[in-house]
């Protein structure tokens, strides 16, 4: 039982690239979210999915888009990096929408 | 809308001391609070979740209260030990009948000296 599982790790990008985060999860959650933790700022959330097919936006989706075509599986994408989008970004999956969320070991992102 | 403040931001503790850790919200109206651990470049550990109609839950040596009226939640931590350094988060979740979001602190940095 791996939980919640990030790729990749690490990534630096260059202004204007595209990247897709993968995370995955083996609990069986319907509900899926993307955050992105800055200094000061604290955890915002970016996108989530309440389940297989669906998406949403949460506070902070401008630059990002998501998928969800497996219900284990929630992707963030990037389609043009810009050097703001230089974060730590972590999923998180729970059971349902205010019940303990689990989360992945994050992905750190520089844009250059 | 809804904020989450947690002061201090952060705070040292000599190894042995029983801390409080504390947690504030402006809107009284909450479905759950949660406490969250968050070891450097890791993710977070749900901690403890407390239900709203609920005053306490407990977990070995950590004791989390609620004051819903108050807007308040601590996290208390008996008899620290090195291991319990890390960042702790207070996450508060809204009720069943609003869209609303889970909203986080941004945490206490905390240090317990050897």
């Amino acid at each position: 039982n791996a939980g919640v599982t990030q790729t990749p790790k690490f990534r630096v990008l260059k202004t204007g690239q595209s990247m897709t985060l993968l995370c995955a999860q083996d609990m069986n959650h319907e509900y899926m979210y993307w955050y992105r933790q800055d200094p000061g700022m604290g955890l915002r959330l970016i996108h989530y999915s309440v389940g297989e097919g669906t998406t949403a936006k949460g506070e902070v989706p401008d630059g990002y888009n998501v998928s969800r075509l497996k219900k284990q599986n929630f992707l963030l994408g990037l389609e043009s990096a810009a050097p703001s989008q230089t974060s730590v970004y972590f999923c998180a999956s729970s059971r349902n929408q205010r019940d303990t969320q689990y989360f992945g070991p994050g992905t750190r992102l520089t844009v250059l | 809308k809804q904020e989450v403040t947690q002061i201090p931001a952060a705070l040292s503790v000599p190894e042995g001391e029983n801390l409080v850790l504390n947690c504030s919200f402006t809107d009284s109206a909450i479905y759950n609070l949660q406490w969250f651990r968050q070891d450097p470049g890791k993710g977070l550990t749900s901690l403890l979740l407390i239900q709203s109609s609920q005053r306490e839950q407990t977990s070995g040596r950590l004791n989390a209260s609620l004051d819903k009226s108050s807007g308040r939640s601590t996290l208390y931590i008996a008899a620290s030990q090195p291991g319990d350094s890390a960042t702790y988060l207070c996450a508060v979740n809204p009720p069943m009948n609003r869209d609303d979001k889970i909203i986080f602190g941004k945490g206490t940095r905390l240090h317990i000296l050897p």
